[in-house]
């Protein structure tokens, strides 16, 4: 069985600092994705970045970057300079088969 | 290229009636997968669809069910609507069904069962 951890109900940060969220996750399987996507009040999921399991390097996507670390099964993400769009619920997942969401991080950016 | 469209955004039903929901995904994208979203619950899969197939299932009754047609787009259906079906459901679409793939997110489907 899959399972996705995100032990961060919420995080409150000061506009412009680094903020890193944290999941963890769990399978047996040697082939999967992992997933961050952010989702606004609105309700939309909003894709940010992916990281394949045999992939080498962390992924980048402009401000965001993965620091997966495969031993230790952990795949957070990183937000240089946050701003205060970023304000969001922040939703780690995993696809094997099929997509599984951790509870996910409601992120809120301070002024 | 045009998102993952859903209709309608917003439905209030009353228990016991039945709904359709309808999905459109990104041009070219042959996979669609559905989720509930509850409070309580947190973001649960339903299915997927690959090529008008059912690929995989989630762990939901009966009473909900879907289908895909042969342009891709998608609809699901819940009969016998309880209370508990108060959820958001989100539609996504991929170009294909492998690990790698990346889902990307329609606006969803708010519902309310009154």
């Amino acid at each position: 069985a899959q399972k996705i951890t995100q032990t961060q109900p919420g995080m409150f940060v000061q506009e412009k600092e680094a903020v890193t969220l944290d999941c963890t996750y769990d399978t047996s399987d040697p082939s999967y994705g992992l997933f961050w996507y952010k989702q606004p009040s609105s309700g939309e999921m909003i894709f940010l970045i992916y990281q394949g399991s045999y992939d080498q390097q962390n992924a980048t996507e402009g401000r965001y970057s993965l620091n997966f670390q495969k031993a230790r099964k952990s795949a957070n993400l990183v937000i240089s300079a946050s701003q205060l769009g970023d304000s969001a619920m922040y939703f780690c997942a995993m696809r094997i088969e099929k997509l599984t969401f951790g509870t996910g991080t409601r992120l809120t950016i301070i002024p | 290229k045009a998102g993952v469209t859903q209709t309608p955004r917003y439905l209030i039903k009353t228990r016991g009636q039945q709904v359709t929901l309808s999905c459109s995904p990104i041009s070219g994208h042959r996979s669609v997968s559905w989720y509930q979203q509850t409070p309580g619950q947190g973001l649960q899969f339903l299915f997927e669809y690959f090529s008008e197939t059912q690929r995989n299932k989630g762990n939901f009754p009966g009473r909900f069910s879907g289908r895909q047609f042969s342009n891709s787009r998608s609809e699901m259906n819940v009969s016998t609507l309880e209370l508990g079906d108060s959820a958001l459901y989100l539609c996504a679409s991929s170009s294909g069904t492998g690990a790698q793939e990346t889902q990307y997110f329609g606006p969803g489907t708010r519902l309310l069962v009154l």
